[in-house]
């Protein structure tokens, strides 16, 4: 079975530092990874994903994530927080030979940035 | 940019309740998820659904729910008797098909049971 997990419920990091959002996860094939942020009663919007190819992936709003396949891992960075990036990331992974396979979700990582 | 949308966007219904949570979907994709998320957990798969038909659904997704697509534009997610425990946002999603990779969400519907 697929599984992620997000070790920090909080994240907090003042403006103009680098962030990081970690994630691990868990599939028996090989993963499609994604990250989606979420914003106060706002739907999940995507910010990026790897597939293939290059272990980091750049993404919308200044994000990148590194894939890590021997530490299972797909850590959310960018090297300079803003304030208006205080929201919910979720990290999420699919079986990569499952088609249509519905995602699976961590449960979430609120990061706070503070001016 | 094209997107998800879903009606309406809060729901407050009695204990025994239908209700009928609507999604439409981005024209030109194919495959249609319901995920839920009750307040301050994650988010869980309910059913994807694909030509018409329930492709996959978890063990959420009891004989209280159903889904349809009755008009070939919106995509339905019916609750037959809601409880308590139903209280949760309700996020419709699509894929544009087999080999794309990332799913588009909408908004969201938040479903109150009281």
């Amino acid at each position: 079975a697929q599984s992620v997990a997000q070790p920090e419920d909080q994240v907090n990091v003042a403006e103009g530092n680098p962030l990081t959002v970690k994630c691990t996860y868990s599939v028996s094939g090989n993963p499609y990874l994604f990250w989606y942020v979420q914003y106060p009663n706002r739907g999940l919007q995507f910010l990026l994903k790897y597939i293939t190819g290059d272990n980091l992936v750049k993404g919308s709003y200044g994000f990148e994530a590194e894939f890590n396949k021997s530490q299972t891992s797909f850590h959310l960075k960018k090297p300079s927080a803003l304030v208006s990036d205080s929201a919910l990331y979720f990290c999420a992974v699919r079986d990569r030979h499952s088609g249509n396979t519905p995602l699976v979700f961590g449960k979430g990582t609120r990061l706070s940035v503070i001016a | 940019e094209p997107e998800v949308t879903q009606t309406p966007s809060h729901q407050v219904t009695q204990m025994g309740q239908e209700v009928i949570l609507r999604c439409v979907p981005i024209s030109n994709h194919l495959y249609f998820y319901w995920y839920r998320q009750i307040l301050g957990q994650k988010v869980e798969f309910l059913v994807s659904f694909y030509n018409n038909e329930i492709s996959e659904k978890s063990e959420i997704f009891d004989d209280q729910f159903s889904v349809e697509r009755p008009d070939g534009s919106n995509f339905t997610l019916k609750i037959r008797s809601t409880k308590l425990e139903d209280s949760a946002m309700y996020f419709c999603a699509t894929l544009r098909d087999f080999s794309s990779y990332e799913q588009y969400f909408g908004p969201g519907t938040r479903l109150t049971v009281t």
